[in-house]
């Protein structure tokens, strides 16, 4: 059973560029969620993706967004990249069991 | 206000020696659910247990179990018999609400080392 999955594993842009992260959720799961990790911080929730719709947004501005397909996979985007933007990204997948299940993460580096 | 507060920014215990990771929470609301991960070098984070404001009874998963508190608004964990692949970061996580996809609330994270 294959667990979240997460492309590409590191990234490095340049500020003002634009970036895509991809995310395919666990097995049987059809929703997606977004956290950026800064470094030495805990996740910070991004929003959340159920039946090809946002649902839940945290405090980021209009230049992350994302979008969920079919097949319940997910991206997510972010528009004119900040040094601030540096960080972990992770996805999440969940059902209606009780956990997310978290997957590898993307590095982003922005120059 | 913090809703998640992790006090212990870092941590040492014995191989083999039980540790207590200490978590606190703040909500209102009557359902949620808090949450445990691990998180190793390599960035990935590890579901490790959870514990639901309902549950009567104290989450247990293998060496790990949640000691719930709630009038204390307390979640700690407990590991026993830690071993050295438990070096890592602890997250304590809360969920408001009964939707399994609802957002998780982080706290900042406690390292934990062991020592052989």
């Amino acid at each position: 059973d294959a667990g979240v999955t997460q492309s590409p594993t590191h990234l490095i842009k340049t500020r003002g560029q634009q970036v895509t992260l991809r995310c395919s959720p666990k097995s049987g799961h059809d929703t997606v969620s977004w956290y950026q990790q800064a470094l030495g911080q805990g996740p910070q929730f991004i929003f959340q993706y159920y039946e090809e719709e946002e649902r839940q947004r945290g405090n980021f501005p209009d230049r992350f967004s994302g979008h969920q397909f079919p097949n319940y996979s997910s991206e997510l985007n972010v528009n004119a990249l900040l040094l601030g933007d540096s960080a972990l990204y992770l996805c999440a997948s969940s059902w209606t069991g009780r956990a997310q299940f978290f997957g590898p993460g993307t590095r982003l580096t922005v120059l | 206000a913090q809703k998640i507060t992790q006090t212990q920014p870092g941590m040492f215990v014995q191989e083999k020696e039980a540790v207590t990771l200490d978590c606190t929470y703040d909500t209102s609301d009557p359902s949620y659910g808090l949450f445990w991960y691990k998180q190793p070098s390599s960035g990935e984070m590890i579901f490790l247990i959870y514990q639901g404001s309902y549950d009567q009874q104290n989450a247990t998963e293998g060496r790990y179990s949640l000691n719930f508190q709630k009038a204390r608004k307390s979640a700690n964990l407990v590991i026993s018999a830690s071993q050295l692949g438990d070096s890592a970061m602890y997250f304590c996580a809360m969920r408001e609400g009964e939707n399994a996809g609802n957002m998780l609330t982080f706290g900042g994270g406690t390292r934990l080392m062991v020592k052989p």
